[in-house]
């Protein structure tokens, strides 16, 4: 099974509105973390958001939410008012604990976003 | 700027040959990830350090190996190169035991 599923190759947006990308997750860890990335055409990773499985509350960073269902196994990550800059492909990855102090980082295939003036 | 720097952004260089990426991580960051992103295969862990130990082993092939020195830049070296191991090859680093993981600009690396 995938560790992490993003369902969307690609999406539409319309400049101005609000867009949620959408992020499954498997694992029996109980303690893990959720991250949204961020990867421009230039190629960097810039990283966005991070939930904690222990988090009560949604993480929000200025325009950028992650809407964390645990129950459903679901990190999506909303992004609000779009701007032209935000056209680019969108990874949600896992991070595990692993025995021995190891950690075990699993992105999925992510989500290529256009916004549309 | 994440603070990772990564060493060289592009490099060209012929099958069978063996190529050093280097990475220096953020300022108190002590642990560095490696990571692959090709076309087919989407964006493949590879390996993690910690203080100078692995820490964790993904995709890795044999023919690549790293490792993180004393002064915690990591170095992947990749030999017998192939085709195939055309690719954008990321290093970031984390503070342990804390969240996020910021990445470099990544090496872009074509075998020819």
């Amino acid at each position: 099974a995938q560790k992490i599923t993003q369902t969307q190759p690609g999406m539409f947006v319309q400049e101005k509105e609000a867009v949620t990308l959408d992020c499954t997750y498997d694992t029996s860890d109980p303690s893990y973390g959720l991250f949204w990335y961020k990867q421009p055409s230039s190629g960097e990773m810039i990283f966005l958001i991070y939930q904690g499985s222990y988090d009560q509350q949604n993480a929000t960073e200025g325009r950028y939410s992650l809407n964390f269902q645990k129950a459903r196994k679901s990190a999506n990550l909303v992004i609000s008012a779009s701007q032209l800059g935000d056209s680019a492909m969108y990874f949600c990855a896992m991070r595990e604990a692993l025995s021995g102090g190891y950690q075990k980082v699993t992105f999925g295939t992510g989500t290529k976003l256009q916004v549309i003036p | 700027d994440s603070g990772v720097t990564q060493t060289p952004k592009h490099l060209i260089t012929a099958t069978g040959q063996r190529v050093t990426l280097r990475c220096s991580p953020r300022s108190g960051d002590l642990s560095v990830y490696w990571y692959q992103q090709s076309l087919d295969q989407g964006l493949q862990f590879l390996i993690q350090y910690y203080n100078g130990e692995e820490r964790a082993k993904g995709n890795i092939l044999e023919r690549f190996s790293a490792q993180q020195f004393p002064d915690l830049h990591s170095e992947l070296n990749l030999s017998s190169l192939e085709l195939g191991d055309s690719a954008l090859y990321f290093c970031a680093s984390s503070v342990q035991g804390t969240t996020e993981a910021f990445f470099g600009q990544g090496t872009r690396l074509t075998v020819v």
